[in-house]
C-alpha cells in the first residue's frame, strides 16, 4: 500500500533562518506531488506542484522554493523565514493524471519567531 | 478559473441532528468535486468524491453528497451526527485537465451532546 511521510512534525525557526520540510511517498511510482499551506481561516493554499523529476510549478510567488530530487522525494525550502511564514504545511500526492484525489501527508507545523 | 465556497465557516448541530455542510463550486467545464475532513493537527482524509458517474456519491462514516450541475452544488450531509464527526471539512474542485485541487476555507463542524 501507498504511504506518505512528512518531517519535521513541528519545527520553530527564528526569522531569518533557512527551512527544510521533507516529504516523501512510498509504494508507487511517479506521482503527482504537492505542498500547501495551511493558515488559520485561509483555507488550503497550493504552493507548489511535481508531474516529475526536476518539474516545479510554482502557483505563489513568495520567498519559499520546492525540489524534486528523486521520484518520490519533495523538498520545501527557504534561504530566509519571514514571520508571515507560519503555518501548518502539508505533503500529497496523487496518481498520475487529471481528476485525481490527493493523499495528505500529517502536516508539518511552522513557527517563525 | 475554478474556485470553492463554503458557506458558513463553523456550523453547530447537536448529536443525533442532520449535518448539512454547504459547497459550491464555480468551473468552466464539468468538474471533479471531493470532500475531505481534518482532525485537529493531522492531514487531510478523503471523505467521498465525484467524477462524473452517480450524482448521488456516498462516502465513509455514513457521509454522502449529492452533486447539482443547476445549482453547482455539491452539499455534504449525514443523516444523524456523532460526536466523532466533529472536525473542519473542505470541499475542493479540479477541473478536467488539471492535476492540482482548489480547497474552499473550510467549515468546523461542532458536534454537542
Amino acid at each position: 500500500s501507498q504511504t506518505i511521510h512528512q518531517w519535521p512534525a513541528t519545527l520553530v525557526q527564528p526569522v531569518g533562518s533557512p527551512l527544510s520540510l521533507e516529504c516523501t511517498v512510498e509504494g508507487t511510482s511517479n506521482p503527482n506531488l504537492y505542498w500547501y499551506r495551511q493558515a488559520a481561516g485561509r483555507g488550503l493554499q497550493l504552493l507548489f506542484y511535481s508531474v516529475g523529476i526536476g518539474q516545479i510549478s510554482s502557483e505563489v510567488p513568495q520567498n519559499l522554493s520546492a525540489s524534486r530530487p528523486q521520484d518520490r522525494q519533495f523538498i520545501l525550502s527557504s534561504k530566509k523565514l519571514l514571520l508571515s511564514d507560519s503555518g501548518f504545511y502539508l505533503c500529497a500526492w496523487s496518481s498520475p493524471g487529471e481528476g485525481k484525489w490527493l493523499f495528505f501527508g500529517e502536516g508539518s507545523r511552522l513557527t517563525v519567531l | 478559473a475554478q474556485s470553492v465556497t463554503q458557506l458558513g465557516s463553523h456550523v453547530s448541530v447537536s448529536e443525533g441532528a442532520l449535518v448539512l455542510l454547504r459547497c459550491n463550486y464555480s468551473s468552466s467545464v464539468p468538474p471533479y468535486l471531493f470532500w475531505y475532513v481534518q482532525y485537529p493537527n493531522q492531514g487531510l482524509q478523503l471523505l467521498l468524491k465525484y467524477t462524473s458517474a452517480a450524482t448521488l456519491v456516498k462516502g465513509i462514516n455514513g457521509f454522502e453528497a449529492e452533486f447539482k450541475k443547476s445549482e453547482t452544488s455539491f452539499h455534504l450531509t449525514k443523516p444523524s451526527a456523532h460526536m466523532s464527526d466533529a472536525a473542519e471539512y473542505f470541499c475542493a474542485v479540479s477541473d478536467q485537465g488539471y492535476s492540482t485541487l482548489t480547497f474552499g476555507k473550510g467549515t468546523m463542524l461542532l458536534v454537542s451532546p
